[in-house]
Formats: C-alpha cells, structure tokens, sequence
C-alpha cells in the first residue's frame, strides 16, 4: 500500500497566526482529501481535492497530484481551529478506499 | 437528519466476547469503510465495501466480519474480543469513489 507522511506531527500557535501542514504520498493517488478531527473526536470533511487548489473561508488546500503532495493552508488561526488534521489518499488504480496519515497536531492558544 | 450514525457510542467488553457495532446511512452511498483509531496509529482500515453484497479486507481484518445486505448498513462483528480491539472505531461512506468520505461519531470500544 502507499505511504502517507504528514508534517509537521504537532504544531502550536498564538490566535492569529497562519500554518501550512504538508502531506507527502509515496505513490500517486485517487482522492485525496483533509479532514479535522476536533478535541471531541468528530472527524469533519475539509475538501476534497484531488489536483489543484480550493479555498472555504480561512482554510485552502492545494494539491500538486505529479509531485505527490498537498498542502493545507489556515490563516488567522482561531482556537476553534485546535485538534489534529488528517489528510487520506488511495492508490492510483485501486481500491479508492482512503489510507490515512498520521496526521498533524495543532494547538492554537488565545 | 442525513449522516451517518453510529451506535453504540460506549462499550465495554470482557475479553472473548462478542459484539456487533452498527452503522447506517441515508445518503444513498455505495461506498462504506470501518477504520479503527489507536493512538499515534492514525486510522487504519478494517473492512469496506463498494456496494451493497460487496466487501472487502483492509489493512487490520483479523477478528472482524462485516457484511452488507443493505446499501444503508453496514455493521462491524467482534468475534472474540480481545484487549488488542480496545480502540475507536469510525464508520465512513462516500456516494462514489470520486467524492469526499463523511464519518459517523465513532464507538469508544474497551476490551477488558
């Protein structure tokens, strides 16, 4: 199966801060796709995005599908935005089912 | 309301007993998946399925069964628990294999 690397693995920032989260894939993928996991467990579609780059509110996220990577912007971070990030792919030619990262860690402190 | 729900959303469990976690959705989705979460492991991939009477292992099967009769349910059978299945289990589906997943609230399963 692929390998999904995403970084940095924990993050802590001050209310208003921008970050980028990275996500790397050790093969080419179908899918791809971000999601927030909030401090109560809910796991919470944020875009999916196979190639190219969308935006909803404060957040956006930009694929470069031939380079196997993403990237998920948050600008002026607000504590709400605490919690980990995921982001999930599946093999180019497979089974469509999403592996996931391990995703990434952020803090936000007001 | 249109989600996916999952229930029970607590269960504790004595080491060799068995279970069936549910999961259903009104969304008319073909594709569903069981991930199950441990800590620092991310969400690993237990069974899925791309149609109703269509399933499939993901990467952790062993000491799970699924099926699907429905393309609303898909429920997750514990055979013999054991303390290893002490996790949170998340139920997602997906209306094709080209859109976004939607996950249920998840059950916090312990095995003692």
């Amino acid at each position: 199966g692929i390998q999904v690397e995403q970084s940095p693995p924990d993050l802590i920032l001050q209310e208003g801060a921008n970050s980028t989260l990275r996500c790397n894939f050790s093969d080419s993928v179908n899918n791809l796709q971000w999601f927030h996991q909030n401090p109560w467990g809910q796991l919470i579609n944020l875009f999916y995005i196979p190639s190219g780059t969308k935006q909803n509110g404060r957040l956006s996220a930009t694929t470069v599908a031939t380079e196997r990577y993403s990237l998920l912007y948050i600008s002026s971070s607000q504590t709400t935005d605490s919690g980990v990030y995921f982001c999930a792919g599946s093999p180019a030619g497979g089974s469509y089912i999403p592996t996931f990262g391990r995703g990434t860690s952020l803090i936000v402190h007001p | 309301n249109a989600g996916v729900t999952q229930t029970p959303k607590f269960q504790v469990l004595k080491t060799g007993q068995s279970m069936t976690l549910q999961c259903a959705q009104d969304m008319n989705h073909e594709y569903m998946s069981w991930y199950r979460q441990d800590p620092g492991m991310g969400l690993r991939l237990i069974h899925y399925s791309v149609g109703a009477g269509i399933t499939d292992q993901g990467e952790v099967p062993n000491g799970y069964n699924v099926s699907r009769s429905t393309t609303e349910d898909f429920p997750l059978r514990l055979l013999s628990a054991a303390p290893s299945q002490t996790s949170v289990y998340f139920c997602a589906s997906s209306y094709s294999r080209d859109n976004g997943y939607t996950f249920g609230s998840g059950t916090r399963l312990t095995v003692v």
